[in-house]
């Protein structure tokens, strides 16, 4: 059982474009990170979001933790070559134990 | 950020000998860290917490014995793979909290693990 869903799982688009990556689960986490990943290197975080209903931004991403703290979005605008990756969500139930990671979103923007 | 260094940073070695990895947390102490698995172009799958001064707690499904986790020290857990097969070829990555409390793990760079 995925107890975090990602989607979408594969994004390809183009430079300039907008997108959203989506995290959704039935269960309420304490708090959720997003993560980027480049291959051969390990995740590197981008945010951790702990109150429901919480928007963070971050240049160009804004980050959204749902009321119920169930679920999060990833929004990147204007979306450059530099973006693509892999973008990992994951959800922590209480402080000090391992996070619970979903399948993850590999975007590619292309020039 | 806090710092998690891992080493070696990639291996490679032939079916039936064992392989050590180390996690290091740098400016740190961590008293859990945290063992995960990674396949190309798929998520993270937890393996093991690590827990310093005790035996380590496995997810289901990964043979204890064959992974097998020391946590020696408040700064060094090593992650040793058993009579390595092929198909234990992966991307071993560590993680740990900087400190009780604390929401956010930080991961280190990542072991790229290649069995002949």
């Amino acid at each position: 059982t995925q107890l975090l869903e990602q989607s979408p799982q594969f994004l390809s688009i183009q430079e300039g474009e907008n997108l959203t990556v989506y995290c959704n689960s039935s269960s309420v986490f304490s708090s959720l990170q997003w993560y980027r990943q480049e291959p051969g290197e390990g995740p590197v975080l981008l945010v951790t979001v702990v109150t429901g209903g919480e928007v963070k931004k971050l240049k160009r991403l804004t980050f959204q933790f749902g009321d119920a703290r169930k679920d999060s979005s990833l929004h990147i605008t204007a979306a450059q070559p530099g973006d693509t990756g892999l973008y990992l969500c994951a959800g922590g139930r209480q402080a000090g134990t391992a996070l619970i990671f979903g399948k993850g979103t590999t975007l590619s923007v292309s020039s | 950020g806090a710092v998690v260094s891992q080493h070696p940073s990639w291996v490679i070695c032939k079916s039936g000998t064992s392989v050590k990895i180390e996690c290091r947390s740098l400016d740190f102490q961590a008293t859990t860290m945290f063992w995960y698995r990674q396949f190309p172009k798929q998520s993270l799958m937890l393996m093991a917490t690590s827990n310093e001064g005790s035996k380590a707690t496995y997810e289901q499904g990964v043979e204890k014995d064959k992974f097998l986790i020391n946590h020696a020290s408040l700064t060094l857990s090593t992650l040793t793979v058993t009579s390595a097969h092929p198909e234990d070829s992966s991307f071993y990555i560590c993680s740990a909290f900087p400190r009780t409390g604390a929401k956010t793990q930080y991961f280190g760079p990542g072991t790229r693990l290649l069995v002949l």
